[in-house]
């Protein structure tokens, strides 16, 4: 079956830096990656997805990018505020093959110091 | 709206002891599903129901029963707790099982002593 793995486990970053959050898959035949972001003591919300017929997709300052032949894909969030704070969660499926197969990665503890 | 509503948001219990988690959605979705998260593990499926009248095991389902009560509710039941079910307990929605996205409650606190 899938496994994501997600680094790094925690990251600190200036106000106004970029972040960068990476994970890799191990099923090539994956072709739905989304992002879920949860604030602290909240839901996890999704924020981004991307899907293997698109390299790149921008959503004003955050993107996700893909590379299907290393098996990896990356959230960027440029110019970070506070509020960008938060757990990030990569996950990674087969489209249309249903949500119980949607596998997550460890997530990503984001701290934005002003 | 008020989205994917879970009860209680904590819960302490004694090993051995039991409890049922409700979680109810207003979206008219098809499919819910019941997730833990434990530090440094993500989130993991426990049990799912793609449409009303079915419900199947996730990836962790031992120590867990589920049902599906109508289209809006699905609850979780622990049995016979035990500390391993320490834990914090999302239930989430879908429009059905391949499409739209995961909409997740607020969460569910539990401690087993």
């Amino acid at each position: 079956g899938e496994n994501v793995e997600q680094h790094p486990s925690t990251l600190s970053v200036q106000e106004g830096d970029s972040a960068v959050i990476k994970c890799t898959y191990s099923d090539s035949a994956s072709n739905y990656f989304p992002w879920y972001k949860q604030e602290l003591g909240k839901r996890p919300q999704l924020i981004i997805d991307i899907r293997s017929n698109v390299g790149e997709k921008k959503d004003q300052r955050i993107a996700v990018t893909l590379n299907k032949t290393a098996k990896h894909f990356s959230l960027h969030i440029t110019e970070t505020q506070p509020e960008d704070s938060a757990v990030y969660f990569c996950a990674a499926s087969l489209e249309n093959t249903g949500f119980q197969k949607l596998v997550f990665g460890t997530g990503t503890r984001l701290l934005v110091s002003p | 709206n008020a989205g994917v509503t879970q009860t209680p948001k904590f819960q302490v219990l004694k090993t051995g002891q039991s409890m049922t988690l409700q979680c109810a959605q207003d979206m008219n979705h098809n499919s819910m599903y019941w997730y833990r998260q434990d530090p440094g593990m993500g989130l993991r499926l426990i049990y799912y129901s793609a449409s009303e009248g079915t419900t199947d095991k996730g990836e962790v389902p031992n120590g867990y029963n589920v049902s599906r009560l109508n289209k809006r509710e699905f609850s979780l039941r622990l049995e016979s707790a035990a500390p391993s079910q320490t834990s914090v307990y999302f239930c989430a929605s879908s429009k059905d099982i391949t499409t739209g996205e995961l909409f997740f409650g607020e969460g569910s606190r539990l401690t087993v002593l």
